[in-house]
């Protein structure tokens, strides 16, 4: 599977965007982005997912580089609820199933 | 609608004991994963059903664990002969089909304790 990297920590203001970096070099032309997040002593929570276009839903923003080797998830204004850990996953296309690949992922921390 | 059930949420055996971890997907869906969270680290995949199907256990440890999703109720995880190295929470996650719509639906977890 191709390889993410993320910064292990970030903060952020309450009401503040943030943007949480993932790089991805390797990525394939096949393989979609996925993140995921996991709040303290919970399960992981899909936020979004993308293959080449920015998408937006009504959690984040995702916005792919255009040569797909980076990509930026968006939270347009933080609130302290969105404390968790942030991963970045890539999915190859031709997989069917939820065989997901979580990293150590982005501890987003968020100051009221 | 419920989500993702599991149980129970928590879980102390002692060394050699058996532990079983249930799951109930979420309504209509029809295929489930299991992942295996240790201490300090991320989540790891373990093993992919279809009712009364194994689609692919490549992450699950040789030894001592074993899953199901039968016909009728919940999908279990069984470790055997608990170790101390067992203690760890363990996610489900299920999805209507066994292409990713999107998103994967996760449950709240079973949390181990080895003594």
């Amino acid at each position: 599977d191709a390889k993410t990297t993320q910064p292990n920590s970030m903060e952020s203001n309450e009401e503040e965007p943030v943007h949480l970096p993932c790089n991805h070099s390797t990525i394939s032309g096949t393989d979609y982005i996925h993140w995921y997040r996991q709040l303290p002593s919970q399960g992981p929570e899909y936020v979004i997912h993308g293959l080449t276009s920015n998408v937006n839903n009504r959690m984040a923003s995702l916005a792919i580089a255009e040569d797909r080797k980076s990509s930026t998830l968006i939270l347009h204004r933080a609130t302290l609820r969105d404390a968790a850990v942030y991963y970045c996953i890539l999915r190859a296309g031709g997989t069917s199933y939820g065989k997901l690949t979580f990293g150590q992922g982005t501890i987003l921390t968020v100051h009221p | 609608n419920a989500g993702v059930m599991q149980n129970p949420r928590h879980l102390v055996r002692r060394r050699g004991q058996e532990a079983r971890l249930r799951c109930s997907p979420m309504k209509g869906h029809s295929h489930v994963y299991w992942y295996r969270q240790l201490p300090e680290e991320g989540l790891k995949f373990m093993v992919y059903l279809q009712k009364e199907n194994i689609i692919d256990e490549s992450g699950m440890p040789k030894e001592r664990f074993s899953a199901e999703f039968p016909k009728e109720g919940p999908s279990i995880l069984r470790i055997q002969q608990v170790v101390r190295g067992d203690s760890a929470a363990y996610f489900c996650a299920s999805s209507p089909d066994g292409r990713l719509t999107g998103e994967l639906f996760f449950g709240e977890g079973s949390r181990l304790t080895v003594l």
